[in-house]
């Protein structure tokens, strides 16, 4: 079965600078990883998402994330961080079964705070 | 957004009582999926669905069925609500081609 870590629950950047949050899955194959950001009271938005090829991936709202197979890491990057990227953003793993659905596992999420 | 919505978007009951909570999505997608969001665990799925009358059990379906009768509609029952039970619940629906998953604003459910 596949399994998610965010090691990091809680996150504060200045607005301004860069960010960088961890993300380490568990999986037998190669897996589809995906990102998700979260603002108060929303559902979860899929910011990006990796499934084969290049290995920097990017999203939404300026994101990006690299695959690193030899450490298990998806970790998440911006260069430079708004206050309206307040949220909380979850790593993901999908995997697919002999049914041939994908089933996903996130992480516990991380939430990030920017202060000015 | 994107064709899934959730109904109600808040509930408070009462332990005991069973409560039922609506999924419905105007895409057609074959698989949907019911997660519960609490603090400190991220998403646990409940179940899911991958066609009409085709569910299986997620990590944490104790307590919880579902049913799902017509493509655009996923329903999750609580039989008898516990405490343990308040949680956010998130309906979802995969895009398929690894697309992810599409998720519905949340059901915000106490059990008092």
């Amino acid at each position: 079965a596949q399994s998610v870590t965010q090691p990091d629950i809680h996150i504060t950047v200045s607005e301004g600078a860069s960010l960088e949050l961890r993300c380490n899955y568990s999986y037998g194959a190669t897996p589809y990883l995906f990102w998700y950001v979260q603002s108060p009271g929303q559902g979860l938005q899929l910011l990006l998402k990796y499934f084969s090829g290049d290995t920097l991936v990017q999203g939404i709202k300026g994101f990006e994330a690299e695959f690193k197979r030899s450490q298990s890491s998806f970790n998440l990057r911006k260069p430079s961080v708004h206050w309206s990227d307040a949220a909380e953003y979850f790593c993901a793993v999908g995997a697919g079964n002999s049914g041939g659905y994908q089933k996903v596992t996130f992480g516990t999420g991380t939430k990030l705070q920017v202060i000015p | 957004d994107a064709g899934i919505t959730q109904s109600p978007r808040h509930k408070v009951t009462e332990t005991g009582t069973p409560v039922t909570l609506r999924c419905h999505q105007t895409e057609n997608h074959r698989y949907m999926y019911w997660y519960r969001q609490d603090p400190g665990h991220g998403l646990r799925l409940i179940h899911y669905s991958y066609g009409v009358k085709d569910t299986d059990k997620g990590e944490v379906s104790d307590g919880y069925s579902v049913s799902r009768s017509k493509t655009e509609d996923f329903l999750l029952t609580l039989e008898s609500a516990t405490s343990s039970q308040t949680s956010v619940y998130f309906c979802a629906i995969l895009r398929e081609g690894g697309y992810g998953y599409t998720f519905g604003s949340g059901t915000r459910l106490t059990v008092v």
